[in-house]
């Protein structure tokens, strides 16, 4: 299986600031890359795909970068909406493996 | 529009059964793969396997090999997830979601979740 890793696995931030949250593979997955938002009570939310891509209704302040084995989501100019657990996934190869969360906190 | 329904909160016991489900609706059903996701209590989230509506092929990830079967019925725009044997263990949300399989391989849209609880 290919290993996600994800950090920080929790951050603290105000609303304004820039945050970026990393995602490592263990093996190359190409681009098949993707980040969702997950606040509780709620269904994810697909934020970015193929690694650079912004999901269709996705705000720009949300980014994604990376290929190979080492990814980045940054987060522009943090609104009060944002506050949320972020995953990476890849879907290179079954199974579709997800990192373990990283939990974005209000400062 | 695109959309997920799953079924309604569970509660059962150890050793009991189960099915689960996930009704799509606003786009052809059998263009598309459905992927099961775990969430315990706390922890983050865990791909349990996939099925295409289309042929019916599954493939499920080690994790879940054998404890759970996917199937769907074509006829009514549904996907199941079902245990023959639950075990409390298995206490989690459990979401749905639209695969694409070609091009960005990614998940699209999602079931509101349904949450199981297994308790003697």
């Amino acid at each position: 299986d290919i290993q996600m890793t994800q950090s920080p696995s929790s951050l603290s931030a105000s609303v304004g600031d820039r945050v970026t949250i990393t995602c490592r593979a263990s093996h190359s997955i190409t681009s098949y890359l993707n980040w969702y938002q997950h606040k509780p009570g709620k269904a994810p939310k697909l934020l970015i795909y193929a690694a650079s891509t912004l999901q269709s209704g996705v705000p720009s302040r949300f980014s994604g970068s990376g290929s190979g084995t080492g990814f980045t989501l940054t987060i522009n100019s943090l609104q009060p909406e944002d506050f949320a657990t972020y995953y990476c996934q890849q879907t290179y190869g079954t199974p579709f493996t997800f990192g373990q969360g990283t939990k974005l906190e209000i400062k | 529009e695109v959309q997920l329904v799953q079924s309604g909160a569970q509660v059962k016991k150890p050793g009991e059964s189960l099915r689960i489900s996930c009704k799509g609706s606003g786009y052809s059903f059998t263009s598309y793969w459905i992927t099961w996701v775990r969430q315990r209590p706390g922890k983050g989230l865990e791909w349990m396997g996939r099925i295409n509506p289309s042929d019916y092929y599954s493939n499920y990830s080690p994790s879940f090999q054998g404890h759970v079967t996917m199937s769907v019925d074509k006829s009514i725009n549904t996907a199941y997830v079902q245990w023959s044997r639950l075990e409390a263990s298995d206490t989690a949300m459990y979401y749905c979601a639209r695969h694409i399989v070609a091009s960005t391989r990614t998940h699209d849209y999602w079931g509101q979740g349904t949450l199981v609880t297994v308790s003697s």
